[in-house]
């Protein structure tokens, strides 16, 4: 069985903070890791996927993630935080035509 | 390019009315599609989802059902609605194995 963990339901970080948002999976096969965004109102947008390539992913908005398989993480990081960067992140993991598991969200707040 | 509509954007209803929101797909073939609910303060919950015409899977009994008439529509509705309905509704498509792209949703009060 498949399953994403978000640590932390709230993160709160500076403006020009290292932003890190956390994700670990638990997957009997290799898995496919997403992390999507959601901005208030509206659908989720795809930030970055890993689907077995390079372990470092990069993604939209100066957003990038590491596949780690030794620790089953998949953390999304960017260098520098915006304050349009405020939003709700989701992780979710797959594996080859199975349903998207969602993590719970963590909800990311940019403070100036 | 595949593009994903959903309407309409809110939707405020009584207690006890009909409800159907309606979701198509453009630029693709057989689709995987998937209805999604985001419930205040909570993440995401698969509501259905659609491998083919006629072929829907439910993941939660609820107040609700799901259609798929033609390959690329796929439509969520109830008879009568309860306050519990209230939320976010997500429409997703995807190709098989991989990330869904979402629709940008519905906004669902039931009064």
């Amino acid at each position: 069985a498949q399953s994403v963990t978000q640590l932390g339901s709230h993160v709160s970080v500076s403006e020009g903070a290292l932003v890190l948002l956390r994700c670990n999976y638990s997957s009997s096969v290799p898995p496919y890791l997403f992390w999507y965004v959601q901005y208030p109102n509206q659908g989720l947008q795809l930030l970055l996927k890993y689907t077995s390539a390079a372990t470092l992913v990069k993604g939209i908005n100066g957003f990038e993630a590491e596949f780690k398989k030794s620790e089953t993480s998949f953390h999304l990081t960017k260098p520098s935080a915006h304050m349009s960067d405020a939003a709700e992140y989701f992780c979710a993991v797959n594996y080859q035509g199975g349903k998207l598991i969602f993590g719970q969200g963590t909800e990311l707040s940019v403070k100036p | 390019s595949q593009t994903i509509h959903q309407w309409p954007a809110t939707l405020v209803q009584p207690v006890g009315s009909p409800l159907s929101l309606e979701c198509t797909v453009e630029g693709t073939s057989n689709p995987n599609l998937y209805w999604y609910r985001q419930a205040a303060g909570r993440g995401l919950q698969l509501l259905f989802y659609s491998v083919g015409i006629g072929q829907i899977s439910s993941e939660v009994p609820q107040n609700l059902s799901a259609s798929r008439p033609q390959d690329r529509q796929f439509i969520l509705s109830s008879k009568k609605l309860l306050l519990s309905d209230s939320g976010f509704y997500l429409c997703a498509w995807s190709p098989v194995g991989y990330g869904y792209t979402f629709g940008s949703g519905t906004r669902l009060t039931v009064v």
